[in-house]
């Protein structure tokens, strides 16, 4: 079955720091990746998404890039904030977004000034 | 836009009664509702799929006579735990799908 695997926790760093959170999943066909983030107190929000090979989602600062060949999807941004401490989530869906979803076990980051 | 609630936020019931668990979309119509549990440290487990007007999908092992979800309205779904026992005691969170799926604050069970 579909499965994701995550770096393990917590990570913790200093502002203005480079950030990586490594994924890596099992799926049958091609699925649609994703990285959720949950704010302290607050729901899962969507942070970005890919969904085919070689794509690359951003938002905020952050970026990933769907690699069909390492199977990986690796949330980066260049320059932590305090304001990004938070629960990072990685996620397939096999089929569209609104679709079932698979999460990773999730990654605390906490970022200090 | 595309705000998700879940009431109550936190609820504390003796063993052997009910707890219901409201999720409401707010500002959209969802055809489709998930409900998920999270333990401490843990990933999010789906738990089952709701669509409006017909039954829930049950993922494999979820008990289905336990977890009684409807989805009576195309804004609200709700989750039942039925003979709570500790071992329901979790955090249940529901998402609504709007071409995206967005996700409710979560519900803290304690079950004594």
């Amino acid at each position: 079955g579909d499965s994701v695997t995550q770096m393990e926790g917590p990570v913790t760093l200093s502002e203005e720091a480079f950030l990586t959170i490594n994924c890596t999943y099992t799926a049958t066909g091609y699925p649609s990746l994703f990285w959720y983030v949950q704010y302290p107190g607050e729901g899962l929000q969507l942070l970005l998404k890919a969904t085919k090979a070689d794509d690359k989602g951003s938002n905020k600062g952050f970026e990933a890039t769907y690699r069909k060949e390492t199977t990986s999807f690796h949330l980066e941004k260049g320059s932590v904030q305090v304001s990004d401490s938070a629960v990072y989530f990685c996620a397939l869906s096999s089929g569209t977004s609104y679709g079932k979803l698979t999460f990773g076990q999730g990654t605390i980051l906490t970022v200090h000034p | 836009g595309a705000v998700v609630s879940q009431h109550p936020s936190w609820v504390i019931c003796k063993s052997g009664t009910s707890v219901k668990i409201e999720c409401r979309s707010l500002d959209f119509q969802a055809t489709t509702m998930f409900w998920y549990r999270q333990f401490p440290k843990q990933s999010l487990m789906l738990m089952a799929t709701s669509n409006e007007g017909s039954k829930a999908t049950y993922e494999q092992g979820v008990e289905k006579d336990k977890f009684l979800i409807n989805h009576a309205s195309l804004t609200l779904s709700t989750l039942t735990v039925t003979s709570a026992h500790p071992e329901d005691s979790s955090f249940y969170i529901c998402s609504a799908s709007l071409e995206t799926q967005y996700f409710g604050p979560g519900t803290r069970l304690l079950v004594l």
